[in-house]
């Protein structure tokens, strides 16, 4: 069974750090692109940051480019998002999302539950 | 960078049909998906490719893309269809190609 559980959040002062993980079971994470995808209190969803399967490919949104680092670590099955000087904007929900084909399209086809991050000044 | 316009909120009573549209430029030259979130859940994919149906996702839910419009269609509407839902698109000329709509709050009456 495929399982992507997020760890790593909490409460952080404004201008502060934080590292998320998002542990891959039931599946090869080497094989696939990963995204770390937020949702802000009252608001939609947002693609932070995407991943590509060898790590060689990266995007991130402009709200987080210079601050955020994402990154994986295929022999432990893990993928991180380094969250450096932290935005009040930033409180939300993070959900770690594999990126998997169905009949030759690329979609989200496995979600975590997420974790919170809240930053507080 | 691309955007996607959806209406912040439908209404529908039960058993009757919601349409949930999803405006872009040209979107019709592109490929939607369509997510299903509720409080406190990961999103749940609904349609993919513009109106295939992943398996476990009841023939109710289907889905069209044409012009600068694309539409998220639910059948029979029910209670347990109440939700927030998002479309997507890959866009390979934004800085970060995936891209969600805004969302739009189904509610059933």
């Amino acid at each position: 069974e495929v399982q992507l559980v997020e760890s790593g959040g909490g409460l952080e002062q404004r201008g502060g750090s934080l590292r998320l993980s998002c542990a891959a079971s039931g599946f090869t994470l080497s094989s696939y692109n990963m995204n770390w995808v937020r949702q802000a209190p009252g608001k939609g969803l947002e693609c932070v940051s995407y991943i590509s399967s060898g790590g060689n490919t990266i995007y991130y949104a402009d709200s987080v480019k210079g601050r955020f680092t994402i990154s994986r670590d295929n022999a432990k099955n893990s993928l991180y998002l380094q969250m450096n000087s932290l935005r009040d904007e930033d409180t939300a929900i993070y959900y770690c999302a594999r990126e998997g084909m169905l009949r030759g399209v690329w979609v989200f086809d496995y979600w975590g539950q997420g974790t919170r991050v809240t930053v507080s000044s | 960078s691309y955007v996607l316009t959806q209406p912040p909120s439908v209404s529908v009573a039960p058993r009757q049909t919601a349409r949930i549209t999803c405006g872009g430029d040209n979107i019709g030259g592109q490929t939607v998906h369509w997510y299903q979130k509720k409080p406190g859940q990961a999103p749940v994919l609904v349609v993919y490719d513009n109106s295939d149906r992943p398996s476990g996702i009841p023939e109710r839910f289907s889905g069209s893309n044409s012009g600068n419009t694309a539409t998220l269609t639910i059948s029979r509407v029910e209670a347990g269809d109440e939700a927030d839902y998002y479309c997507q698109v890959w866009d390979s000329s934004s800085d970060h190609p995936w891209v969600f709509g805004g969302g739009t709050k189904l509610t059933v009456l």
